[in-house]
């Protein structure tokens, strides 16, 4: 079974400046790790993802996560925030077996103030 | 990218009367689509994998028999919410996977959900 937890319901940051969105994650296999952004009303947009290629994965928009297994983590970043990026994040994880589920995380609310 | 569209975006109903939500990739056949629900502020639960000509299979605590689903198609799904309540007033979101990649559960496209409210 696998699980993630975001830690921090709320984020807010100044324009321009780092966006760190936590996510931990549990898993009994090896993981698929997912970063997924939502838009008020809208569906969800992918990110990037882990699929135990590269450690570093660099998504759309200039996000950017690691994932590390000693730290079970896999955080999201961003050097420079902009208003654009102001939505609801999602990290979620699934198994590396190939058809499998994912299970998402309660997301955290990215807040930019100007 | 795929894409795969929602059908309303939103529907207000009454309470007691049912509701299809239609799901459909538009440029790719997807064998596996699944429905999500979400509620105000909260993450997206798995409700359902729907697979192409077989039954859906459920997640635990979900009833079957008001949440009829239907993949007919490779390229549609549909979600029934039946006799509903005020309760089942949610987001509902589908995704659908890209079949035969190496690498599947990296190929789930989502919809762009659909907004439920029952009087």
């Amino acid at each position: 079974a696998q699980s993630v937890t975001q830690l921090g319901s709320h984020v807010s940051v100044s324009e321009g400046a780092l966006v760190l969105l936590r996510c931990n994650y549990s898993s009994s296999v090896p993981p698929y790790l997912f970063w997924y952004v939502q838009y008020p009303n809208q569906g969800l947009q992918l990110l990037l993802k882990y699929t135990s290629a590269a450690t570093l994965v660099k998504g759309i928009n200039g996000f950017e996560a690691e994932f590390k297994k000693s730290e079970t983590s896999f955080h999201l970043t961003k050097p420079s925030a902009h208003m654009s990026d102001a939505a609801e994040y999602f990290c979620a994880v699934s198994g590396s077996f190939g058809n499998e589920k994912l299970t998402f995380g309660t997301g955290t609310r990215l807040t930019i103030i100007p | 990218g795929a894409v795969v569209s929602q059908h309303p975006s939103w529907v207000i109903c009454k309470s007691g009367t049912s509701v299809k939500i239609e799901c459909r990739s538009l440029d790719f056949q997807a064998t596996t689509m699944f429905w999500y629900r979400q509620f105000p502020k909260q993450s997206l639960m798995l409700m359902a994998t729907s697979n192409e000509g077989s039954k859906a299979t459920y997640e635990q605590g979900v009833e079957k028999d008001k949440f009829l689903i239907n993949h007919a198609s490779l390229t549609l799904s549909t979600l029934t919410v039946t006799s509903a309540h005020p309760e089942d007033s949610s987001f509902y979101i589908c995704s659908a996977r890209v079949p035969w990649s190496g690498s599947s559960t990296d190929t789930q496209y989502f919809g762009p959900g659909t907004r439920l409210t029952v009087l």
